[in-house]
């Protein structure tokens, strides 16, 4: 069992929408913001979104701002990336990644191993 | 948002080697710079935050240092396990950021 699992991606059509899944174990999930970072095919690491360990604050990249939600659910220990309206060039390898200490704004300690989501016609 | 260059983009160096990586930030940050190794195929991986504190269980060759707008990564004896990519990251203000990442390749 790792400490992030990640599910979801899959080729998609442009316009469409998926839903990314993080599962959590081994950490108490609702004491860490988590995180979405995604690697584009041949690019570098980008920063996507974040969520507060409540869940009431949430951060997103511009070029994402008003496609993307970002939820969590800590009964659960889940952390869901809701992806609208998606564009090629969201094509990328999406990675969740816990923060190193309590409260948010902090660097990654634990990361899954990545979904890839794909979008193209 | 807050801007990171990094310098080089690659380097080629060889076992022993001593290697450093530059990261330029656009506005003055303090204790909110983190580095990352990044081998394919793998999950990155936390190698130092907080501009200069060593991760748990990261081998002390690797350190951190700078202030205000540079920022370096060393590490000081190039093992072969080292040779990855390496990016620097701003936990200062969201949007939070990541340097284009510098690839440390085997001479």
């Amino acid at each position: 069992e790792v400490p992030l699992l990640e599910s979801g991606g899959t080729l998609i059509q442009p316009g469409e929408s998926l839903r990314l899944s993080c599962a959590a174990s081994k950490f108490t999930f609702s004491s860490y913001a988590i995180n979405w970072v995604r690697q584009a095919p041949g690019k570098g690491l980008e920063w996507v979104s974040g969520i507060s360990t409540r869940g009431d604050k949430t951060y997103f990249t511009d070029s994402v701002k008003g496609r993307f939600t970002i939820s969590r659910d800590n009964s659960k220990n889940m952390v869901y990336l809701q992806m609208d309206s998606l564009r090629a060039e969201d094509t990328a390898l999406y990675y969740c990644a816990k923060e190193l200490r309590t409260g948010a704004g902090d660097p990654f300690d634990i990361w899954g191993q990545g979904t890839m989501v794909t979008v193209s016609s | 948002a807050i801007q990171l260059t990094q310098s080089p983009s690659s380097l080629s160096a060889s076992v022993g080697d001593r290697v450093t990586i530059t990261c330029r930030a656009s506005q003055g940050i303090r204790n909110v710079l983190a580095w990352y190794q990044h081998k394919p195929g793998k999950a990155p991986k936390l190698l130092i935050y907080d501009d200069s504190n060593l991760e748990s269980g990261v081998p002390s060759r690797f350190s951190g240092s700078g202030s205000g707008t540079d920022f370096t990564l060393t590490i000081t004896s190039l093992q072969p396990e080292d040779f990855a990519t390496y990016y620097c990251q701003q936990c200062s203000t969201y949007p939070l950021t990541f340097g284009g990442g510098t690839k440390v390749e085997i001479k």
